[in-house]
C-alpha cells in the first residue's frame, strides 16, 4: 500500500520560516493537500492540489512538490501556528485515502 | 455556513456494536461525498470509509473492511458509520468530514467535531 512519511516533528523560532516535509513514492504525479490539526479542535485544510489555500487560510502557508517531496512552508511563524500537520492523497491503485504520520510543529 | 455535527459516540464493549451519525448543514447534503475519519488517542489520522452522494460507491480502510458500513440519508441529510464487531484498537476520535467532491474521494474542506468511540470491557 501507499506510504506518506513525515518527519515527527519541526522547531521553528517565531518570525522564521517553518518547512514540513511529505514523502512519497511519485508524489509528483498525485494531489497532495495539507491539513492543521490543534488538540480538541477539527482537523483543518490549510493547501489542497499541492499549493492552493483555501479561502481564509493566511498567505504564510504555501505548498509545493518536487521529486518525491511534497512541502508545507509556514512563513513568518506565529505561536498560533503551533500543531499537527499532516498530508493526504489519493492512491488510486489501492482505492484507498493516505494520510502521512502527521509532524509536529513547535514554536520556540 | 457549513455544520458537522457527530454523534453516538460512548463507551461499548469488545464484540459489540455502535452506530454514529453525522447531522450535516450548511450546504447541499446531497451533493458531495462523505467520509470517516479517525484518531486514536496519541495516534494520527486515519481514514476509514467514504461514501459517495448518492450512496453508490462506498469505501473502506483495510483495518475495518467487513466490520463498519457506512450509509446515508439524504431526505435528513444524516450520515451514518455502523460499527460491528469492534475491536479495543476502534478506540478513537471519530470524525466525519465533507469531500469537495460527489463521486470519488478528493480531499477533505469541512469537518466536524469529532464523537468518541470507547471499546472496553
Amino acid at each position: 500500500s501507499y506510504v506518506l512519511t513525515q518527519p515527527p516533528s519541526v522547531s521553528v523560532a517565531p518570525g522564521k520560516t517553518a518547512k514540513i516535509a511529505c514523502g512519497g513514492n511519485n508524489i509528483g504525479s498525485k494531489s497532495v493537500h495539507w491539513y492543521q490539526k490543534k488538540p480538541g479542535q477539527a482537523p483543518l485544510l490549510v493547501i489542497y492540489y499541492d499549493s492552493d489555500r483555501p479561502s481564509g487560510i493566511p498567505e504564510r502557508f504555501s505548498g509545493s512538490t518536487s521529486g518525491s517531496t511534497a512541502t508545507l512552508t509556514i512563513s513568518r511563524v506565529e505561536a498560533g501556528d503551533e500543531a499537527d500537520y499532516y498530508c493526504h492523497v489519493w492512491d488510486g491503485t489501492s482505492d484507498h485515502v493516505v494520510f502521512g504520520g502527521g509532524t509536529k510543529l513547535t514554536v520556540l | 455556513q457549513v455544520q458537522l455535527v457527530e454523534s453516538g459516540g460512548g463507551v461499548v464493549q469488545p464484540g459489540r456494536s455502535l452506530r454514529l451519525s453525522c447531522a450535516a448543514s450548511g450546504f447541499t447534503f446531497r451533493s458531495y461525498g462523505m467520509h470517516w475519519v479517525r484518531q486514536a488517542p496519541g495516534k494520527g489520522l486515519e481514514w476509514v470509509a467514504f461514501i459517495s452522494y448518492d450512496g453508490g460507491n462506498q469505501k473502506y480502510a483495510d483495518s475495518v473492511q467487513g466490520r463498519f458500513t457506512t450509509s446515508r440519508d439524504n431526505s435528513k441529510n444524516t450520515l451514518y458509520l455502523q460499527m460491528d464487531s469492534l475491536r479495543a484498537e476502534d478506540t478513537a476520535i471519530y470524525y466525519c468530514a465533507k469531500d469537495r467532491a460527489a463521486e470519488v474521494p478528493f480531499y477533505f474542506d469541512f469537518w466536524g467535531q469529532g464523537t468518541l468511540v470507547t471499546v472496553s470491557s
